[in-house]
């Protein structure tokens, strides 16, 4: 049973403007948060991460909410760019693990 | 630079073999850990160890082995058990205690097996 899921597998953006991908997940004791990018034929690359004890961490143009409540986490990434043309892949983790569990990936087309 | 290494980054394999890919790190990490990637499916866990010569069982092991000799490497066979092997294959390492830093779980840039 996947307990970190991103029901959007692609989304579609004008260059310049706003991509939000979105994940949820599904055990209330995940506790820390992650998202990484991927492009073709290489492998993830970290990208940001947030505490459950945080709603929201900027890094550059990528922010990451929590929703705790929801069990909702959206990465917003503004101004798209071409470069981040990629798959992007939520994680989490919880308190005294060290292991990740990945949710199945949106592909993000950037469009000039 | 430090990073991960994984090769060869394309194998074949025929029916009935076991093969056995390669992953070595010099990040001085103790945990490594293999995902595999099919469409649509994301990075699935399949063994991961913390320590030399300790490794556990992650959510697909079945048709798989690791040996953890040496802290620097982390090689995975795939046996004949394994119904449906074709897959792109990840390797990545992290300190045990990662949390809160920049530094969890780097990857490798995957080995993509196929069966011929």
């Amino acid at each position: 049973d996947q307990q970190v899921k991103q029901n959007s597998p692609s989304l579609s953006v004008q260059e310049g403007r706003i991509s939000i991908l979105n994940c949820d997940y599904t055990n209330s004791m995940f506790d820390y948060f992650l998202w990484y990018k991927k492009y073709p034929a290489e492998g993830p690359t970290f990208l940001i991460s947030i505490s459950s004890i945080k709603d929201k961490n900027e890094d550059g143009r990528f922010t990451v909410f929590l929703n705790k409540s929801a069990k909702h986490l959206s990465l917003h990434i503004v101004p798209s760019q071409p470069g981040d043309s990629a798959v992007y892949f939520c994680a989490a983790t919880y308190s005294n693990d060290y292991k990740l569990s990945f949710g199945a990936g949106t592909t993000v087309t950037v469009r000039a | 630079d430090g990073g991960i290494t994984q090769s060869p980054k394309y194998l074949f394999r025929k029916e009935g073999q076991n093969v056995t890919l390669s992953c070595e790190q010099n990040l001085n990490h103790d945990a490594m850990y293999w995902y595999r990637q099919d469409p649509g499916q994301g990075l699935r866990l399949i063994y991961y160890s913390q320590i030399v010569n300790d490794f556990q069982k992650g959510d697909i092991a079945e048709g798989y082995s690791v040996s953890r000799e040496k802290k620097e490497s982390f090689p995975l066979t795939v046996t004949s058990a394994q119904k449906n092997p074709t897959a792109f294959y990840l390797c990545a390492s992290s300190p045990v205690f990662w949390r809160g830093s920049n530094q969890p779980q780097h990857f490798g840039d995957g080995t993509r097996l196929s069966i011929l």
